[in-house]
């Protein structure tokens, strides 16, 4: 079964700190991961995809498939980071469906 | 530019009165998804269309209909909506794995 575990419901940190949004995931296979972003009043939108390997915000996120782990990570917070932050698995081999992980709230205190 | 419309934004209904909520593209994505998400849970998915291929999941209650009359549309249809029912119902769409997500309707059950 497909599943993606976001063990912080909520992270606090303060301006100019490191920040990490733990996602562990199972899956019997090759999985594609994302990351996801909700920034206050505004949609769901994207933030960046482990295929692309780029850095997004400042953000970046590697697959550790010994780990299944795809934890999010930036050097130093900005106050325009806090967002619900959702890790989402899809299938390789066609299936472009997505299981979300239950998110993360992330605050950055100034 | 809005690339997913999702109307109205907040819909208030009673216990067992028939509600739609539609959803508009400008993306021209084959792909387009319906997703159920409760306070503090993870978006889950409903259903999705491949063009008019319609794709449910096991776990979606039969109380919950689709209809895709056109690549640009989607219609969510509750029945007979229940208490439980009361969410923030996501729209998406996708060309290859990045889905886009409209900005959500807000539905509460009386």
């Amino acid at each position: 079964a497909q599943r993606v575990t976001q063990p912080e419901k909520l992270l606090s940190v303060f301006k100019g700190a490191p920040v990490e949004l733990k996602c562990n995931y199972s899956y019997s296979g090759s999985p594609e991961l994302f990351w996801y972003v909700q920034y206050s009043r505004q949609r769901l939108q994207l933030l960046l995809r482990h295929i692309s390997r780029e850095s997004i915000k400042g953000f970046t996120a590697d697959l550790n498939k010994g780990e299944t782990s795809f934890h999010l990570k930036k050097p130093f917070a900005q106050e325009e980071d806090s967002a619900m932050y959702y890790c989402a698995l899809s299938g390789m081999g066609g299936s472009e469906k997505l299981v979300f992980g239950k998110g993360t709230k992330l605050t950055v205190n100034p | 530019d809005a690339m997913v419309i999702q109307n109205p934004r907040y819909q208030v209904t009673q216990f067992g009165k028939p509600v739609t909520l539609s959803c508009s593209q400008t993306l021209n994505h084959n792909v387009m998804y319906w997703y159920q998400q409760k306070s503090s849970q993870a978006p889950k998915l409903l259903f999705h269309y491949y063009d008019k291929d319609f794709n449910n999941e096991a776990d979606t209650p039969d109380n919950f209909q689709s209809r895709r009359p056109n690549t640009s549309f989607c219609f969510l249809d509750i029945r007979s909506p229940g208490l439980g029912d009361t969410a923030m119902y996501l729209c998406a769409t996708s060309s290859g794995r990045t889905q886009y997500f409209g900005p959500g309707t807000r539905l509460l059950v009386l």
